[in-house]
């Protein structure tokens, strides 16, 4: 099982919808991050959050809106997406930054319609 | 910008026989951290070993190895015994170590992984 819960599993969503993605994880882990997955490509980083904070944006599009409430819970908002959005939405979190692991959740597999 | 590259795409290992898997990469940096994750079909990113570029140490877990040169800024994946569950997609990993805790958090950079195989 993993220590990472992402939710939902699944997503199919039409490109005008609104919807978020969910993170959670309690093994009092302070950094969070998102990764895009395309098919047979490798993760690519999106954010990073460190202590509830955004730290890192990796240049990706407002049609994707992060937040972190709490030390446990990551969202990923999604808003007007297009087609090429479609992908594998990984989550992960580390004990602090850069030093540790990072430990994943199973991702969300998003398709746009 | 850091950069990992694993230049085989694909390898095929017989049951119980002994694989390398090779990854290079670039960077000015003298402290960080390399790993090797392992992702098979269900998707789940698996941390297979880490190495922590000031050890000169290489690291080992059970039947996995890695031989890291820093000089040649390189970091293989020795796996022994290869065992049908070890099919997957294997990604090499770079992450910059972060001297502060809270700061300057910095996410990994993925080679494009290489898709071992195991014959029964």
């Amino acid at each position: 099982d993993t220590e990472v819960t992402q939710t939902p599993k699944h997503l199919v969503m039409g490109m005008t919808n609104k919807k978020s993605l969910k993170c959670e994880q309690h093994m009092g882990h302070r950094a969070m991050y998102w990764y895009k997955q395309k098919a047979k490509k490798p993760p690519e980083l999106m954010f990073v959050y460190s202590y509830e904070k955004l730290s890192i944006n990796e240049s990706v599009p407002s049609r994707f809106s992060p937040e972190c409430p709490n030390s446990s819970l990551l969202n990923l908002h999604l808003h007007a997406l297009q087609p090429e959005d479609s992908a594998l939405y990984l989550c992960a979190s580390s004990p602090s930054t850069g030093s540790q692991p990072q430990h994943f959740g199973d991702g969300t597999r998003l398709s746009i319609l | 910008a850091q950069t990992v590259t694993q230049s085989q795409p694909e390898m095929s290992v017989q049951e119980a026989e002994t694989v390398t898997l090779s990854c290079t990469y670039d960077t000015s940096e003298s402290d960080y951290y390399l790993f090797w994750y392992k992702q098979p079909p269900s998707r789940q990113m698996i941390l297979v070993i880490r190495q922590e570029a000031y050890k000169q140490q290489n690291a080992t877990e059970n039947r996995f190895s890695v031989n890291f040169q820093k000089a040649a800024k390189s970091f293989s994946l020795k796996i022994s015994d290869s065992q049908l569950g070890d099919a997957a997609m294997y990604f090499c990993a770079y992450s910059l170590y972060s001297m502060y805790s809270g700061g300057g958090a910095d996410g990994l950079t993925f080679g494009k992984g290489t898709h071992l195989i195991i014959q029964p």
